[in-house]
């Protein structure tokens, strides 16, 4: 069975800080992986996705990830974070078979002043 | 504009009571889904459909129960059966012309049974 993991529920950083949120997969045909940010009480907004090609997928926001399948992970960085970063984020990947996204647990990133 | 509206932002039900969550969506979507999120364990899938009069269940479904009468509607009612029905909810759609299609979400329902 697939799964997502999200290893860090929490993370705090401060403002103009770099930013590294991590995530692996565990699934054995090619993934397909996204990463998603919520704002607090709404919905998700897309970041960005690979699917195949360069391993290094950039995004919306001064996002990007690095997919590394010798480490099945998929992490999200951003070189200089914003106070209006803080949100959760979420990673997730797709089964082919019905289009069905598996979210994982989900990083809230604070950002400090 | 296109998108997915959700409603009520905000409902309160009384324990025993049927409730029913809006969302439509103006995208021409082939598939919708229904996600519940709850502190922490990220978003769980209730129901999908791919096609207007088909859905099919997702890892959660018990309690809860959908219809697909129209591409641009899915509905979700959540029964007295399902047994925690406190959470947030997450309605969203996706084209099927391709499996790099992005799925998108709306705003959300938040339900709090009294």
């Amino acid at each position: 069975a697939q799964s997502v993991t999200q290893p860090d529920i929490h993370i705090t950083v401060s403002e103009g800080a770099s930013l590294e949120l991590r995530c692996n997969y565990s699934y054995g045909a090619t993934p397909y992986l996204f990463w998603y940010v919520q704002s607090p009480g709404q919905g998700l907004q897309l970041l960005l996705k690979y699917f195949s090609g360069d391993t290094l997928v950039q995004g919306i926001k001064g996002f990007e990830a690095e997919f590394k399948r010798s480490q099945s992970s998929f992490n999200l960085r951003k070189p200089s974070v914003h106070w209006s970063d803080a949100a959760e984020y979420f990673c997730a990947d797709l089964k082919a078979a019905g289009n069905k996204l598996t979210f994982g647990g989900g990083t809230r990133v604070l950002v400090k002043p | 504009d296109g998108g997915i509206t959700q409603s009520p932002k905000y409902l309160f039900r009384k324990e025993g009571q049927n409730v029913t969550l809006s969302c439509e969506q103006n995208l021409n979507h082939d598939a919708m889904y229904w996600y519940r999120q709850d502190p922490g364990q990220g978003l769980r899938l209730i129901y999908y459909s791919q096609i207007v009069n088909d859905f099919q269940k997702g890892d959660i479904a018990e309690g809860y129960s959908v219809s697909r009468e129209k591409k641009e509607s899915f509905p979700l009612t959540v029964t007295s059966a399902q047994k925690n029905p406190t959470a947030f909810y997450l309605c969203a759609s996706k084209g099927l012309a391709g499996i790099s299609d992005t799925q998108y979400f709306g705003p959300g329902t938040r339900l709090t049974v009294l």
